[in-house]
């Protein structure tokens, strides 16, 4: 089925520890996004990227770093993962001419732990 | 700052009845508001939108009302079905271009019960 992909699904990590959320979709879209799920605080925009090549900062980038390896894909790395990165991550993606009528398409998340 | 905001947590309501959840909204450069869905273990999954140029917009039984000039929005779910019981946020995004970024509220947790 059509749509974004992520991997893995969960993954525990020790404190200090590095890893990379994958990302892909596969709807030709040109706007990719990572959002992190905490109880309470909603959905907050980690990075964006608007087309391939384009990175942006969202509203909780420290301790992440983003690559937009192609259109199709957008990976999130944590360098030295923190227990206060213990969180579900989720990927979306959106058509960039300004269809916000259908708004994302998001992926079914990554469940992390940091120990 | 919490710019989208659902101040209930929770709401419970009889299959059959209607279901409204609120969400307030501060910022007023906010144009596209659009509900999601999450169901345990999933991603959320789009609902329904509103632009700013309309009060209302209606699909099946959802319908979104929009009060700019109280920057207030609601999801109307009539009838409710058991199938409903999520977790729903509302979203909001300043403007309608490339890689419009959305603010997503807190959610509120809605039980259909039998």
């Amino acid at each position: 089925n059509a749509g974004v992909t992520q991997t893995p699904k969960f993954q525990v990590l020790k404190t200090g520890q590095s890893m990379t959320l994958q990302c892909a979709q596969d709807m030709n879209h040109n706007s990719m996004y990572w959002y992190r799920q905490d109880p309470g605080m909603g959905l907050r925009l980690i990075y964006y990227s608007a087309s391939e090549g384009t990175t942006d900062k969202g509203e909780v980038p420290n301790g992440y770093n983003v690559s937009r390896l192609n259109k199709r894909e957008f990976s999130l790395r944590l360098e030295s993962a923190a227990p206060s990165q213990t969180s579900v991550y989720f990927c979306a993606s959106s058509e960039s001419t300004g269809r916000m009528s259908v708004g994302y398409t998001f992926g079914s998340g990554t469940r992390l732990t940091v120990v | 700052d919490q710019q989208v905001k659902q101040n209930s947590p929770s709401l419970s309501v009889q299959e059959g009845r209607i279901s409204i959840l609120n969400c307030d909204y501060t910022n007023s450069m906010f144009d596209y508001f659009l509900w999601y869905k999450k169901y345990p273990a999933e991603g959320p999954t789009f609902l329904i939108s509103i632009s700013s140029i309309k009060d209302k917009n209606e699909d099946g039984r959802f319908t979104v009302f929009l009060n700019k000039s109280a920057k207030h929005l609601s999801l109307h779910i009539v009838p409710s079905q058991p199938g409903d019981s999520a977790v729903y946020f509302c979203a909001a995004s300043p403007w309608a271009g490339t890689a419009s970024k959305l603010t997503f509220g807190t959610g509120t947790r809605l039980q259909v019960t039998l």
